[in-house]
């Protein structure tokens, strides 16, 4: 079955803009969760959605945000970008929390 | 706060080797621990997951192993080869509903 499905998988976005993240769970997982990974940083956790609710969220500023749809899909988004916000964004998605977690191949972020 | 360590950060060894990655936690109360691996430019593919209540986890060249009162993980790769080549994360989840904390991972390279 399809796994973890990400778009844009590259994007280069200008300081102040903002950006939408989207992420396909796989087929029945209704748990979706986002990370943020940066060379310095490692993975940090952005927020967990759980049947359209967030569970956890990370200590990120508010200008990260996200939703989870009814049919489990979920966003993120990011306003006002600035510089230190270029990373990669992975999404994970498992049949509920706690259960084993699966990952997208990420979303490459480019903030110039 | 629960933070998680891989030491160390990058390790070689020739191919054949039988070799151990070590992940420790500070937080012993866990919920579950994960292991993944990450290729570059991919995302985390997972490999074990082991719930509090077990001990170890195999999958073919691999085992995990998980002792709680030490705040310790191994991940055992036998006769390693080439194509284990990657990054190695470990990740701790404290509780169902909590989110996953990750170590900095340990990247592996199996010379030929």
């Amino acid at each position: 079955k399809a796994g973890v499905t990400q778009t844009p998988r590259y994007l280069i976005k200008t300081r102040g803009q903002q950006v939408t993240l989207s992420c396909s769970p796989i087929s029945g997982h209704r748990s979706v969760s986002w990370y943020q990974q940066t060379p310095g940083q490692g993975l940090q956790f952005l927020f967990e959605y759980f049947s359209e609710t967030q569970r956890n969220k990370g200590n990120f500023p508010g200008r990260f945000s996200g939703r989870q749809f009814s049919n489990s899909r979920s966003e993120m988004n990011v306003s006002t970008l600035e510089l230190g916000d270029s990373a990669l964004y992975l999404c994970a998605s498992s049949l509920s929390p706690g259960n084993t977690i699966y990952f997208g191949e990420g979303s490459w972020l480019t903030v110039v | 706060k629960q933070e998680v360590t891989q030491i160390p950060a990058a390790l070689s060894v020739p191919e054949g080797e039988n070799l151990v990655l070590n992940c420790s936690f500070t937080d012993s109360a866990i919920y579950n621990l994960q292991w993944f691996r990450q290729d570059p430019g991919k995302g985390l593919t997972s490999l074990l997951l082991i719930q509090s209540s077990q001990r170890e986890q195999t999958s073919g060249r691999l085992n995990a192993s998980l002792d709680k009162s030490s705040g310790r993980s191994t991940l055992y790769i036998a006769a390693s080869q080439p194509g284990d080549s990657a990054t190695y994360l470990c990740a701790v989840k404290n509780g169902a509903n909590s989110k996953l904390t990750f170590g900095k991972g340990i990247t592996l390279s199996v010379r030929p």
